[in-house]
């Protein structure tokens, strides 16, 4: 069936260090992809989408790329805040129903 | 303010209750939904709805009911509530279809003993 696999967490880094978090999906049509972003006590936040193969969704210097070849849409920053620090999902839309990985906690120290 | 409102923000309730979930949004979006978030398991979906008048079941249904009257509300529903619905609950809303941005609710806090 369909499902999103994103990588374990937490990812703990250092302020400005460079930021990759894996997401893979499996899908019998053609998905949209997404990423949202949940801090504390909150609920979830678009932070980008991309919805046909190759495109690239960007936002707030996060980047993801719909790779099909590989059925992946990893998310990457170049340089993390301590502001970033909250819990990403990875999603795909598909069919009238959306698909949200496990989210992986992001911890960007000082 | 434009967006989404659940209530209530927290509930505990005891096993065997009945309770509905409110969720009222104001940007006339066609389509809502309505989620769980469990730890380690990220959001997994309950119902949806495309449109006033319409429901779909999603991938964990069993044990709640939603109806939705009009655009604006889709209120969630525990028949008979058990300790395993102990969760926080998400409404979300789109403007169509799912390759629309969702928009999310703050969540209630539900704790059946």
């Amino acid at each position: 069936g369909d499902s999103v696999t994103q990588m374990e967490g937490p990812v703990t880094l250092s302020e400005e260090a460079f930021l990759t978090i894996n997401c893979t999906y499996t899908a019998t049509g053609y998905p949209s992809l997404f990423w949202y972003v949940q801090y504390p006590g909150e609920g979830l936040q678009l932070l980008l989408k991309a919805t046909k193969a190759d495109d690239k969704g960007s936002n707030k210097g996060f980047e993801a790329t719909y790779r099909k070849e590989t059925t992946s849409f990893h998310l990457e920053k170049g340089s993390v805040q301590v502001s970033d620090s909250a819990v990403y999902f990875c999603a795909l839309g598909l069919a009238n129903k959306f698909y949200f990985g496990s989210g992986t906690k992001l911890n960007v120290k000082p | 303010i434009a967006g989404i409102t659940q209530a209530p923000t927290s509930q505990i309730l005891a096993a065997g209750r009945r309770m509905t979930l409110r969720c009222t949004q104001d940007m006339r979006h066609n389509a809502m939904y309505w989620y769980r978030q469990d730890l380690g398991l990220g959001l997994r979906l309950i119902h949806y709805s495309n449109t006033a008048g319409t429901t779909g079941k999603g991938e964990v249904p069993d044990g709640y009911s939603v109806s939705r009257a009009n655009t604006d509300d889709f209120p969630l529903t525990l028949a008979s509530a058990v300790p395993s619905q102990t969760s926080v609950y998400f409404c979300a809303s789109s403007d169509s279809a799912v390759t629309d941005t969702q928009y999310f609710g703050p969540g209630t806090r539900l704790t059946v003993l």
